[in-house]
């Protein structure tokens, strides 16, 4: 059965350190794969996705996300992480059979340290 | 700004009541889905409309129901209302076709606060 894994339900940085938020799926195949930002009270948005061609794929806000395939991962990166970055982050894969399903981690909540 | 539009961004209502949550997707995305976010179970996926018509179903309870109308709004109808359906209801949307032609992401509203008191 599909699934997505986000092993790390809340992750605490100081604000200019780097980050790394984890996910890893099962899936029969390479799937769609996204990262969405939700801020409090707020819808999720998108903030890249990976489909194919360079498995390093960039985003808004400065993110950027690499898929491995040998570890069935697509991790969400940032170099120096803002005060504003504080929100959670949910994982999500997607696919078709026959319609387009979406399966979405159960999130990572990051608090910025000033 | 997603372009989804839901409304209204919150509902207060007593147990037993009915509601009517509305979402207007992406201009041109034909596929709707509904999305039900609490605290203790995350977000978790209730139906999907493409073009009219039903195409998937989630954990969706037998006291809601769902249509998407011919201009491709939808409304996410809740009825028997209790205490545990208080939560984010959120509407996306997709550019969806009925082939895979390649990634598809979704496009999320801002969500209506449901509280049941």
């Amino acid at each position: 059965a599909q699934s997505v894994t986000q092993p790390d339900i809340h992750i605490t940085v100081s604000e200019g350190a780097s980050l790394e938020l984890r996910c890893n799926y099962s899936y029969g195949a390479t799937p769609y794969l996204f990262w969405y930002v939700q801020s409090p009270g707020q819808g999720l948005q998108l903030l890249l996705k990976y489909f194919s061609g360079d498995t390093l794929v960039q985003g808004i806000k400065g993110f950027e996300a690499e898929f491995k395939r040998s570890q069935s991962s697509f991790n969400l990166r940032k170099p120096s992480v803002h005060w504003s970055d504080a929100a959670e982050y949910f994982c999500a894969v997607g696919f078709f059979t026959g319609t387009y399903k979406y399966i979405f981690g159960t999130g990572t909540r990051l608090k910025v340290l000033a | 700004d997603s372009g989804v539009t839901q409304t209204p961004k919150h509902l207060i209502t007593a147990t037993g009541q009915r509601v009517t949550l509305r979402c207007s997707p992406r201009s041109g995305d034909l596929s709707v889905y509904w999305y039900q976010q609490s605290l203790d179970q995350g977000l978790q996926f209730l139906i999907q409309y493409y073009n009219g018509e039903e195409r998937a179903k989630g954990n969706i309870l037998e006291r809601f129901s769902a249509q998407q109308f011919p201009d491709l709004h939808s409304e996410l109808n809740l009825s028997s209302l209790e205490l545990g359906d208080s939560a984010l209801y959120f509407c996306a949307s997709s550019l969806n076709r009925e082939r895979e032609y390649g990634d598809s992401p979704l496009h999320f509203g801002n969500g209506t606060r449901l509280t049941v008191t």
